[in-house]
C-alpha cells in the first residue's frame, strides 16, 4: 500500500541550509511533490519531480530522489525566517491516482 | 484570480447538528477533493470527484457525504456532526486526477462541541 513518512520537526538558523527528508513505499510512484503550508493557510505547491529524474533545482530549492531507497529530500539554501512553515511530501501513483501525503515536517527558522 | 474558495472559514457546531461545507473553483479543473487535517495525522482524503458527475470515497469517508453540483462546485456535508469531526477541512482541485499540482483552498476550521 501507499505510505509516506517524514520527520516531524526541524530547527535551523537563518542563513543555514535546511534538508527535509521523506520516504515512500510504493515503487510505482510517478510524481513526488513538496507542498508548503504557512500558519492558517492552505497548502501551496512548491515543486515536484518526475520519477525518472534524480534531481531538480529551482532557485533556492533542490529536490533529490533516490528511487532505489525510495527517499526524497528537499534542500532549502540560505533559509530565511519566512521559510518557517510545515512542509508536506506527497506521492502520486501513475497519472490517475489521488495524492497521498506525509504527516508534514514543521520547519522552524530562528534569527 | 480566486482559485479555490471555501466557505465558511470557521464554524462551531453542536453534536448532532448538520452542515454543508462549500467549495468552488474557477480554474476549469475536472477533479476536486476534500481532505481533513488533524494534528499528527497529516492530510487524509475524505472524498474526491475525478470528473463532473462522479464521486468516490477516500481514506476516511464515514460520517460525510459529497455532491459534485457542477464542474465548479464540490460540497461536503456532515449529516450528524460528532466531536471526532473537529478538524480543518481543505478542498482542492486539479486539472485531472493525479495531475501535477493540486490547488488548495484556505480551509474551513470546524469545531464540534
Amino acid at each position: 500500500g501507499e505510505d509516506v513518512e517524514q520527520s516531524l520537526f526541524l530547527s535551523v538558523r537563518e542563513g543555514d541550509s535546511s534538508v527535509i527528508n521523506c520516504t515512500y513505499t510504493d515503487s510505482s510512484s510517478t510524481y513526488l511533490y513538496w507542498y508548503k503550508q504557512e500558519p492558517g493557510a492552505g497548502l501551496q505547491l512548491l515543486t515536484y519531480i518526475f520519477s525518472n529524474m534524480d534531481m531538480k533545482q529551482d532557485q533556492r530549492l533542490t529536490v533529490l530522489l533516490n528511487k532505489k531507497d525510495k527517499h526524497l529530500s528537499l534542500r532549502i539554501a540560505d533559509t530565511q525566517t519566512g521559510d518557517s512553515a510545515i512542509y508536506f511530501c506527497a506521492e502520486s501513483i501513475s497519472g490517475y491516482s489521488t495524492l497521498t501525503f506525509g504527516k508534514g515536517t514543521m520547519l522552524l527558522v530562528s534569527p | 484570480n480566486a482559485g479555490v474558495t471555501q466557505t465558511p472559514k470557521f464554524q462551531v457546531l453542536k453534536t448532532g447538528q448538520s452542515m454543508t461545507l462549500q467549495c468552488a473553483q474557477d480554474m476549469n479543473h475536472n477533479s476536486m477533493y476534500w481532505y481533513r487535517q488533524d494534528p499528527g495525522m497529516g492530510l487524509r482524503l475524505i472524498y474526491y470527484s475525478a470528473s463532473e458527475g462522479t464521486t468516490d470515497k477516500g481514506e476516511v469517508p464515514n460520517g460525510y457525504n459529497v455532491s459534485r453540483l457542477n464542474k465548479r462546485e464540490f460540497s461536503l456535508r456532515l449529516e450528524s456532526a460528532a466531536p471526532s469531526q473537529t478538524s480543518v477541512y481543505f478542498c482542492a482541485s486539479s486539472r485531472e486526477q493525479g495531475a501535477k499540482g493540486y490547488t488548495f483552498g484556505s480551509g474551513t476550521r470546524l469545531t464540534v462541541v
